[in-house]
């Protein structure tokens, strides 16, 4: 069973261009949760979607930033016009379908690591 | 809002010494309790959990005990190895919060042979 899998590994984006992250949550997981981790800092919750459906997106910025999971397909995090600001790693999780949520831990990927020149 | 605050690191270590990193918490409702590891170049990993007062996850040698007395997860482990040089995150989750993950800024532990 193939854990959490996220690509591009690194991503290299001029400002001003777009940046599309991927990630196929694990087999059976229906919650998917993005995380970004600024350099030497924790990890900040971005958004919570569950498929077709945004359930919480409290931490993504107003502006740019936008993430879907479709019915077929990965998760994705999309970040129009991209600063410098937005160098950073994002990290990708599930955790599973069934039992009680509260006790079921997430799953990471190995995330993406974005630079932005 | 929900927050974990942990010990800042960098904390160095020789093999064989004891570690125990400090986290505490501040929550609304009842949380569960985490602690993540990250390798280098790697997403996080669950090291354990404790889902109620006075439980004790404990993986791989090391172990943390849910105090909610003290809104407490400390983590320890008798005895590192070198293998044990990583960053820690201390973590919650909230159902009333969809169980999104609340980190602590992290601990990073070299042990040195």
């Amino acid at each position: 069973n193939a854990g959490v899998m996220q690509n591009p590994r690194h991503l290299v984006r001029r400002r001003g261009q777009e940046a599309r992250l991927r990630c196929s949550p694990m087999k059976g997981h229906s919650h998917v949760y993005w995380y970004r981790q600024l350099p030497e800092e924790g990890l900040k919750f971005m958004v919570y979607l569950q498929k077709e459906n945004i359930i919480d997106e409290s931490g993504m910025p107003k502006e740019r930033f936008s993430a879907e999971f479709p019915k077929e397909g990965p998760s994705i995090l999309r970040i129009q016009q991209v600063v410098r600001g937005d160098s950073a790693a994002y990290f990708c999780a599930s955790s599973p379908d069934r039992g009680n949520l509260r006790n079921q831990p997430q799953h990471f990927g190995d995330g993406t690591r974005l630079s932005i020149l | 809002g929900d927050s974990v605050t942990q010990m800042e690191g960098p904390v160095t270590l020789s093999e064989e010494a004891c570690l125990t990193i400090n986290c505490t918490y501040t929550a609304t409702g009842y949380p569960s309790l985490f602690w993540y590891v990250q390798y280098p170049g790697e997403g996080l990993q669950l090291l354990l959990k404790a889902t109620k007062a006075d439980d004790k996850g404990s993986n791989k040698g090391f172990e943390a005990t849910y105090r909610k007395e003290t809104t407490s997860f400390h983590l320890e482990k008798g005895s590192v190895q070198v293998s044990d040089s990583a960053v820690y995150f201390c973590a919650l989750s909230e159902k009333a919060a969809g169980n999104k993950l609340t980190f602590g800024g992290g601990t990073r532990v070299l042990v040195k042979p």
